[in-house]
């Protein structure tokens, strides 16, 4: 059975950092692409961030509204993804989900084939 | 940057009845490669998202046949036959042509009447 779990969530004030974790289980991890999304309150479905896997160069890409702010890595070892939140504001709080694809082609990702998501952490930014 | 507009943005629904959703976007989601990557997915209340349908009309395995999607270029829909009560929930279409950003519409919150 594939399972995604995060945590890490808490309330930080803005300014401070927080890391989050996605503890993977049931798929060979080291060939999926590890995605985080995320959904504030009132507010719609956005992607954060990826990680290849290892085999294609493990490099990240980024939304706008999180880049150079936030960083997304991996332990093939543990089976976990990290997204790290470095000088985080009120706007950055909301219930953050990761998924993972196993992609071989840009195509792939396009369809965003994401079968599973872990339940979901929630950040609050607040002072 | 494609912007991604649904409508409605509130759907309240009789049980039985059909609903519908709009999703119209900036630019042409037509890829070079001849595919149109616009995906639907779901957000129940208290669950992960689930992806419904991807590139237009193709239904997720699992997802039942009231559920279809069409449209091209830059106009879509996502239809349900007859709404039923697990169908409560949020409703996002996402494009994919463009990634990476991933970009969702704002999202249609489904509600029995």
């Amino acid at each position: 059975e594939v399972q995604l779990v995060e945590s890490g969530g808490a309330v930080v004030q803005p300014g401070r950092s927080l890391r989050l974790s996605c503890a993977a289980s049931g798929i060979k991890f080291y060939d999926y692409a590890m995605n985080w999304f995320r959904q504030a309150p009132g507010k719609g479905l956005e992607w954060v961030g990826f990680i290849r896997s290892k085999a294609y160069g493990g490099t990240t890409e980024y939304a706008a509204s999180v880049k150079g702010r936030f960083t997304i890595s991996r332990d093939d070892s543990k089976t976990i993804a990290y997204l790290q939140m470095n000088n985080l504001r009120t706007e950055d709080t909301a219930v953050y989900f990761c998924t993972g694809a196993n992609c071989r082609t840009t195509s792939c990702y396009r369809e965003a084939p994401f079968d599973h998501w872990g339940q979901g952490t929630l950040v609050t930014v607040s002072s | 940057d494609v912007v991604m507009t649904q409508s409605p943005l509130s759907l309240p629904v009789t049980l039985g009845q059909p609903a519908s959703i709009s999703c119209r976007s900036t630019q042409s989601l037509v890829h070079s490669d001849g595919n149109t990557y616009l995906n639907w997915f779901q957000l129940r209340p208290g669950q992960s998202p689930r992806r419904l349908i991807y590139k237009v009309s193709n239904r997720d395995s699992g997802v039942p046949d009231r559920f279809s999607g069409s449209g091209s270029g830059t106009d879509f829909t996502l239809t349900i036959s007859r709404v039923e009560a697990e169908d409560v929930g949020l409703y996002y279409c996402m494009e994919g042509t463009h990634w990476p950003p991933y970009t969702f519409g704002q999202g249609t919150n489904l509600e029995i009447k």
